[in-house]
């Protein structure tokens, strides 16, 4: 099983939709989660962290459930430069992890006019 | 404008030629990475440099070896790879090693490496 699993899509939508992900972990020991944006042929960059009290930032909103490990991303009222791949990343446990990050396959969003 | 710039941006080589990649940062930033990422896959971790020491090798073969010369640039030497190693090869970096707190890697554009 892998450590993080994600719908890899794509998410075909209209712009102004709803639109949510899932993620989910398999190491119930891991201690940080977030969400990286990846646009096509760019490198990574860090969207917002993920807390067990839930995350909002504008139209994102992440959430985190330890008891299911399972991760979510809801994007409100989409905009055509939201198109991206959306990456779940999670930091395992253990002091030999210092600076480990494992990336999710990402799922790929498409806003459409 | 990534503020992590690697160089080259595109590299071809045949198996049995030496290269390197080369990844600079002026942050300040104490803790430095390479990932490696085929096309529709995430990055993969090879390399954690901490304080300009190696922190973690995810098992990586030897024909690529990390060097960290001050706390400003990473390099990856290549050697003897095979067409399997042709990816994008992105170097991070963060203010610390204990990324965790804040999840913040600051990465480069990337060299995307064929080999031959």
């Amino acid at each position: 099983r892998k450590e993080v699993e994600q719908d890899p899509g794509p998410f075909n939508v209209p712009e102004g939709a709803t639109v949510a992900f899932n993620c989910t972990y398999s190491n119930s020991a891991s201690q940080s989660f977030f969400w990286y944006r990846q646009d096509c042929r760019k490198e990574p960059k860090l969207l917002m962290s993920v807390y067990s009290s839930g995350n909002e930032d504008g139209r994102f909103t992440a959430q985190l459930n330890r008891a299911s490990q399972y991760i979510s991303l809801l994007i409100r009222d989409s905009k055509l430069s939201d198109s991206a791949t959306y990456l779940c990343v999670v930091s395992p446990h253990g002091s030999g992890n210092t600076g480990k990050l494992i990336f999710g396959q990402g799922t790929t969003l498409q806003v459409k006019p | 404008d990534t503020e992590v710039t690697q160089t080259p941006k595109h590299l071809v080589m045949g198996m049995t030629n030496k290269k390197s990649l080369k990844c600079e940062q002026h942050m300040g930033h104490r803790a430095m990475y390479w990932y490696k990422q085929k096309a529709k896959k995430p990055p993969e971790l090879m390399f954690v440099y901490s304080y300009e020491k190696l922190s973690i090798n995810e098992s990586v073969p030897s024909r690529f070896s990390p060097e960290c010369p001050n706390s400003s640039l990473l390099n990856l030497h290549l050697h003897a790879l095979q067409p399997e190693d042709s990816a994008l090869y992105l170097c991070a970096s963060s203010h610390s090693p204990r990324v965790r707190l804040t999840g913040e890697l600051f990465f480069g554009e990337g060299s995307r490496l064929t080999v031959l």
